[in-house]
């Protein structure tokens, strides 16, 4: 079975630094996917960032990037210059290379931006 | 449009109760989703559906009956239940055999039980 682990329940940082949230997962897979993904106050989940296990390039979308380290299993994600915006629950999730989009997620980590 | 729409937003009934939470997407999405969330904790998967047909049900309690009447359209039927089933439910939606694409998720259905 898959296991994703955050380690982080909270975290709080001032608007415009730099933020990393940390992801480890266990798995005996090769081929899956991972993400994370943004849930607001307002409640629904917003995806933030996909990363291909079989690809060694870390994922960007444009303040968000992750560092993806497949042999140590850990898959972090950093935001710049954050924003007010950028306040919410963020979850680590795993899918396997399957049809159904079974996903796996962390227990969260939140995060609060301070003017 | 990349919208997956919940209704109700929020629903209060008692143990004793028949209701129904309704999702809908027009995105051409064949694989549909139910997750449970409880506060403070990640969602949990429920059910999925994929060509209409169920084909992941997570071990959940029959007074959960989902329903798939037509490719845009999920249902979940509730009936006779349990004050710890009070949850938010959320509702999802994604291509089939593509993993690495997006699943979309709705606002989700605050549920209170009675």
């Amino acid at each position: 079975a898959q296991t994703v682990t955050q380690s982080q329940p909270e975290m709080s940082v001032q608007e415009a630094e730099t933020v990393t949230l940390s992801c480890t997962y266990d798995t005996s897979e090769n081929n899956y996917y991972l993400f994370w993904y943004k849930q607001p106050p307002s409640r629904q989940m917003i995806l933030v960032i996909r990363q291909e296990a079989y690809k060694q390039q870390n994922a960007t979308e444009n303040r968000f990037s992750v560092n993806f380290q497949k042999a140590a299993k850990s898959f972090s994600l950093k935001i710049s210059d954050s924003q007010l915006g950028d306040t919410a629950m963020y979850f680590c999730a795993f899918i396997k290379f399957q049809g159904a989009q079974k996903l796996v997620f962390g227990q969260g980590t939140r995060l609060t931006i301070n003017p | 449009d990349t919208e997956v729409t919940q209704t109700p937003k929020h629903l209060v009934m008692g143990m004793t109760n028949k209701k129904s939470l309704k999702c809908e997407q027009h995105m051409g999405h064949r694989a549909m989703y139910w997750y449970k969330q409880k506060a403070k904790k990640p969602p949990e998967l429920m059910f999925v559906y994929s060509y209409e047909k169920l084909s992941i049900n997570e071990s959940v309690p029959s007074r959960f009956s989902p329903e798939c009447p037509n490719s845009s359209l999920l249902n979940l039927h509730l009936h006779a239940l349990q004050p710890e089933d009070s949850a938010l439910y959320l509702c999802a939606s994604s291509q089939v055999g593509t993993p690495n694409t997006e699943a979309f998720f709705g606002q989700g259905t605050r549920l209170t039980v009675v």
